[in-house]
């Protein structure tokens, strides 16, 4: 079994619509993030949470939020929809460490906002 | 600000010709650089960490290297499954949060 899942893995919406794109992991990694990609803009982070009580924004936080509703569970939700939002997402997990952190990552969810 | 810029944007090779790939940085006190492969509609799969210049870290046909500036990874006699998106990052602020670059998109021809 995969230690990072992503649901849905593909999702086509409308705007104004509310999305919930969430993330689970099996590995017990204390860190979670949610990235998206762009063509031409690569990864950019949107969120993290080093623990269930710790979530901190990202460079592109707005439009969206999160929820970390267990150690293993990070959900991304964008409240209305809007087309630029059409990306694809990834969520990613990491252990604390002594030294930086290496993320490992989900599949992917590819978002749609008509 | 912390900035991490990769070249070429693309790299089209013949089976069997080596080639190397360039990610530059600008980071106060580096404290690592992340080499990851990313596949079309895929997450990114991590291949390397490297700590300190003149380190070098090697798998298959893949080594990275790095100096006090760049880092290089080096693809020898690439096969057709090395194609890929190559990504490198270096973690920022608190530690944990990654700057990505753009990626260097790898097609190797048969």
């Amino acid at each position: 079994d995969a230690d990072v899942t992503q649901t849905p893995r593909n999702r086509i919406t409308k705007t104004g619509k509310r999305i919930m794109l969430e993330c689970s992991q099996t590995k017990g990694h204390d860190r979670m993030y949610w990235y998206r990609q762009d063509p031409g803009l690569g990864l950019r982070l949107i969120y993290y949470s080093f623990d269930v009580k710790d979530i901190n924004k990202g460079e592109i936080s707005d439009g969206y939020s999160v929820s970390r509703q267990a150690q293993a569970k990070f959900s991304l939700s964008l409240e209305s929809a809007i087309p630029n939002q059409t990306a694809l997402y990834f969520c990613a997990i990491a252990q604390l460490a002594g030294g930086p952190d290496t993320q490992y990552f989900g599949p992917g969810t590819r978002l749609t906002v008509l | 600000e912390d900035q991490v810029t990769q070249s070429p944007e693309a790299l089209r090779l013949q089976e069997g010709e080596s080639s190397s790939l360039n990610c530059s940085y600008t980071v106060s006190g580096l404290r690592g650089l992340f080499w990851y492969r990313q596949d079309p509609g895929k997450g990114p799969e991590f291949l390397f960490t490297l700590y300190s210049a003149g380190e070098e870290k090697e798998k298959e046909r893949l080594k990275a290297t790095l100096t006090k500036k760049e880092s290089f990874l080096h693809i020898t006699a690439p096969k057709p499954e090395d194609s890929a998106t190559y990504l490198c990052a270096v973690p920022q602020g608190g530690g944990n949060k990654l700057t990505f670059g753009g990626g260097t998109r790898v097609l190797v021809k048969p």
